[in-house]
Protein backbone atom coordinates (compact mmCIF):
# COMPACT_ATOMS: atom_id res chain seq x y z
CA UNK A 1 0.00 0.00 0.00
CA UNK A 2 1.60 3.25 -1.06
CA UNK A 3 0.84 6.36 1.02
CA UNK A 4 1.49 9.65 -0.26
CA UNK A 5 0.99 13.06 1.61
CA UNK A 6 1.03 16.27 0.81
CA UNK A 7 1.73 19.07 0.90
CA UNK A 8 5.15 17.87 0.90
CA UNK A 9 6.37 20.92 2.81
CA UNK A 10 3.44 23.54 4.65
CA UNK A 11 4.46 27.17 5.58
CA UNK A 12 2.26 28.15 8.65
CA UNK A 13 2.62 31.33 11.02
CA UNK A 14 2.33 30.53 14.86
CA UNK A 15 -1.14 30.58 15.60
CA UNK A 16 -2.37 29.81 12.58
CA UNK A 17 -3.84 26.28 11.75
CA UNK A 18 -2.25 23.41 9.60
CA UNK A 19 -4.24 20.65 7.54
CA UNK A 20 -2.06 17.85 6.28
CA UNK A 21 -3.02 15.10 4.22
CA UNK A 22 -2.39 11.61 3.77
CA UNK A 23 -4.25 9.30 1.05
CA UNK A 24 -3.76 5.36 0.57
CA UNK A 25 -3.36 3.55 -2.57
CA UNK A 26 -6.05 1.30 -1.04
CA UNK A 27 -8.09 0.89 1.47
CA UNK A 28 -6.63 0.74 4.85
CA UNK A 29 -9.99 0.66 7.08
CA UNK A 30 -9.25 3.57 10.32
CA UNK A 31 -5.71 1.69 10.98
CA UNK A 32 -4.08 4.87 10.60
CA UNK A 33 -1.28 6.34 12.60
CA UNK A 34 0.29 9.90 12.71
CA UNK A 35 4.07 10.77 14.00
CA UNK A 36 6.19 13.69 14.58
CA UNK A 37 9.94 13.66 14.19
CA UNK A 38 12.12 16.76 15.08
CA UNK A 39 15.69 16.75 13.96
CA UNK A 40 17.88 14.07 15.67
CA UNK A 41 15.28 12.81 17.63
CA UNK A 42 13.23 9.32 17.17
CA UNK A 43 9.51 9.72 15.49
CA UNK A 44 6.57 10.37 18.67
CA UNK A 45 3.18 8.84 17.88
CA UNK A 46 0.75 11.69 17.75
CA UNK A 47 -2.56 9.74 16.41
CA UNK A 48 -3.24 6.36 16.10
CA UNK A 49 -6.49 4.16 14.89
CA UNK A 50 -6.90 7.11 12.75
CA UNK A 51 -8.28 9.61 15.74
CA UNK A 52 -7.08 8.51 18.99
CA UNK A 53 -4.64 11.05 20.24
CA UNK A 54 -1.86 9.28 22.20
CA UNK A 55 -1.00 9.39 25.80
CA UNK A 56 0.26 13.08 26.36
CA UNK A 57 -0.66 14.83 23.13
CA UNK A 58 -2.11 18.02 23.13
CA UNK A 59 -5.76 18.88 22.37
CA UNK A 60 -4.84 20.99 19.38
CA UNK A 61 -3.62 17.74 17.60
CA UNK A 62 -6.69 15.97 15.55
CA UNK A 63 -6.87 12.83 13.44
CA UNK A 64 -9.81 12.26 11.13
CA UNK A 65 -11.01 9.82 8.21
CA UNK A 66 -11.04 6.35 6.85
CA UNK A 67 -10.42 4.37 3.68
CA UNK A 68 -8.40 5.73 2.04
CA UNK A 69 -8.05 9.39 2.87
CA UNK A 70 -6.74 10.89 6.30
CA UNK A 71 -6.10 14.12 7.82
CA UNK A 72 -4.14 15.34 10.83
CA UNK A 73 -5.01 19.33 11.75
CA UNK A 74 -2.94 20.91 14.23
CA UNK A 75 -5.64 24.04 15.30
CA UNK A 76 -2.99 26.47 16.61
CA UNK A 77 0.48 26.07 15.89
CA UNK A 78 2.69 26.58 18.59
CA UNK A 79 6.76 26.89 17.95
CA UNK A 80 7.14 23.39 19.45
CA UNK A 81 5.05 21.94 16.25
CA UNK A 82 7.84 22.47 13.51
CA UNK A 83 8.79 19.71 12.36
CA UNK A 84 8.12 16.42 9.76
CA UNK A 85 4.75 14.62 9.89
CA UNK A 86 4.76 11.05 8.78
CA UNK A 87 1.50 8.80 8.77
CA UNK A 88 1.78 5.14 8.55
CA UNK A 89 -0.43 2.14 7.77
CA UNK A 90 -0.89 -0.68 9.27
CA UNK A 91 -3.82 -2.57 7.86
CA UNK A 92 -1.23 -4.35 6.10
CA UNK A 93 1.96 -6.25 5.69
CA UNK A 94 4.20 -4.76 4.70
CA UNK A 95 3.53 -1.95 6.83
CA UNK A 96 4.09 1.28 4.91
CA UNK A 97 4.87 4.86 5.53
CA UNK A 98 4.15 8.37 3.89
CA UNK A 99 6.88 10.68 2.56
CA UNK A 100 6.31 13.34 5.22
CA UNK A 101 4.90 16.72 5.20
CA UNK A 102 8.00 19.39 7.03
CA UNK A 103 5.58 22.25 8.51
CA UNK A 104 7.91 25.50 8.75
CA UNK A 105 7.52 28.67 10.05
CA UNK A 106 5.97 31.23 7.48
CA UNK B 1 9.23 1.83 28.22
CA UNK B 2 13.03 1.99 27.06
CA UNK B 3 14.69 0.77 23.99
CA UNK B 4 18.31 0.84 23.36
CA UNK B 5 19.72 0.09 20.08
CA UNK B 6 23.61 -0.70 19.70
CA UNK B 7 25.66 -2.24 17.11
CA UNK B 8 26.16 0.63 14.50
CA UNK B 9 28.90 1.32 12.54
CA UNK B 10 31.13 1.58 9.25
CA UNK B 11 30.99 -1.39 6.73
CA UNK B 12 32.07 -2.06 3.55
CA UNK B 13 29.93 -3.46 0.71
CA UNK B 14 28.84 -6.53 0.75
CA UNK B 15 30.09 -6.64 4.42
CA UNK B 16 27.51 -8.02 7.58
CA UNK B 17 26.64 -6.36 10.81
CA UNK B 18 24.35 -7.11 13.70
CA UNK B 19 22.58 -4.91 15.58
CA UNK B 20 20.88 -4.93 18.73
CA UNK B 21 18.08 -3.54 20.73
CA UNK B 22 17.49 -4.02 24.29
CA UNK B 23 14.02 -3.69 25.83
CA UNK B 24 12.74 -2.80 28.72
CA UNK B 25 9.93 -1.54 30.76
CA UNK B 26 7.25 -3.74 29.19
CA UNK B 27 6.80 -7.35 29.00
CA UNK B 28 9.04 -8.01 25.90
CA UNK B 29 7.44 -11.54 25.08
CA UNK B 30 3.82 -10.45 24.19
CA UNK B 31 4.36 -8.04 22.09
CA UNK B 32 5.48 -7.56 18.10
CA UNK B 33 8.73 -5.35 17.34
CA UNK B 34 9.78 -4.14 14.28
CA UNK B 35 12.95 -2.73 12.52
CA UNK B 36 12.60 1.16 10.78
CA UNK B 37 14.64 2.65 8.85
CA UNK B 38 15.67 6.30 7.89
CA UNK B 39 18.21 6.90 4.81
CA UNK B 40 20.24 10.33 5.56
CA UNK B 41 17.72 13.15 4.89
CA UNK B 42 15.28 10.85 3.96
CA UNK B 43 11.79 9.65 5.47
CA UNK B 44 10.91 6.58 7.59
CA UNK B 45 11.17 2.90 5.80
CA UNK B 46 9.47 0.17 7.56
CA UNK B 47 12.01 -3.16 7.54
CA UNK B 48 10.97 -5.80 8.77
CA UNK B 49 8.98 -7.20 12.06
CA UNK B 50 8.51 -10.28 14.63
CA UNK B 51 6.01 -11.93 16.90
CA UNK B 52 5.96 -12.02 20.15
CA UNK B 53 7.09 -15.37 20.60
CA UNK B 54 9.74 -15.54 17.22
CA UNK B 55 8.17 -17.98 14.85
CA UNK B 56 6.58 -14.83 12.29
CA UNK B 57 8.71 -12.52 10.72
CA UNK B 58 7.79 -10.19 8.02
CA UNK B 59 9.97 -8.35 5.73
CA UNK B 60 10.56 -5.62 3.15
CA UNK B 61 11.25 -6.41 -0.09
CA UNK B 62 14.31 -4.42 -0.02
CA UNK B 63 16.01 -5.95 2.34
CA UNK B 64 14.19 -9.82 1.77
CA UNK B 65 16.82 -12.70 1.72
CA UNK B 66 19.51 -10.13 2.97
CA UNK B 67 18.73 -9.87 6.46
CA UNK B 68 17.41 -11.73 9.31
CA UNK B 69 15.43 -10.58 12.28
CA UNK B 70 15.50 -12.46 15.49
CA UNK B 71 14.59 -12.22 19.05
CA UNK B 72 15.87 -13.65 22.61
CA UNK B 73 13.33 -13.59 25.25
CA UNK B 74 15.44 -14.33 27.62
CA UNK B 75 17.52 -11.84 27.41
CA UNK B 76 14.47 -8.92 26.12
CA UNK B 77 16.52 -8.57 22.79
CA UNK B 78 15.89 -7.74 19.35
CA UNK B 79 18.46 -8.21 16.31
CA UNK B 80 18.67 -7.54 12.73
CA UNK B 81 21.47 -9.80 11.29
CA UNK B 82 22.40 -7.72 8.01
CA UNK B 83 24.69 -9.44 4.73
CA UNK B 84 25.08 -8.45 1.72
CA UNK B 85 24.90 -4.78 2.78
CA UNK B 86 24.60 -1.94 0.10
CA UNK B 87 25.12 1.24 -0.10
CA UNK B 88 21.21 1.90 0.02
CA UNK B 89 21.24 0.77 2.97
CA UNK B 90 23.12 3.17 4.61
CA UNK B 91 20.58 4.69 7.54
CA UNK B 92 19.65 5.68 11.38
CA UNK B 93 18.13 2.22 12.43
CA UNK B 94 15.24 2.30 15.01
CA UNK B 95 13.66 -0.26 16.39
CA UNK B 96 9.92 -0.39 17.65
CA UNK B 97 7.50 -1.54 19.40
CA UNK B 98 3.88 -2.24 18.70
CA UNK B 99 1.09 -0.69 20.74
CA UNK B 100 -0.96 -3.70 20.48
CA UNK B 101 0.83 -6.99 21.36
CA UNK B 102 0.02 -8.12 17.79
CA UNK B 103 -0.51 -4.83 16.00
CA UNK B 104 -1.61 -1.27 15.91
CA UNK B 105 0.77 2.07 15.84
CA UNK B 106 4.38 2.03 16.94
CA UNK B 107 4.31 3.55 20.71
CA UNK B 108 7.70 3.31 21.80
CA UNK B 109 11.01 4.03 20.13
CA UNK B 110 14.67 3.73 20.75
CA UNK B 111 17.23 6.81 19.58
CA UNK B 112 18.45 4.69 16.68
CA UNK B 113 22.25 3.15 15.27
CA UNK B 114 23.56 4.51 12.28
CA UNK B 115 24.83 1.98 9.71
CA UNK B 116 26.73 3.88 6.88
CA UNK B 117 27.81 1.56 4.07
CA UNK B 118 30.92 2.31 2.42
CA UNK B 119 34.15 1.53 0.70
Amino acid sequence: IVMTQSPATLSVSPGERATLSCRASQGVNSNLAWYQQKPGQAPRVLIYDASTRATGIPARFSGSGSGTEFTLTISSLQSEDFAVYYCQQYNNWPLTFGGGTKVEIK
Amino acid sequence: VQLLESGGGLVQPGGSLRLSCAASGFTFSRYHVSWVRQAPGKGLEWVSAISGGGTTTYYADSVKGRFTISRDNSRNTLYLQMNSLRAEDTAIYFCAKRFRETGGCFDSWGQGTLVTVSS
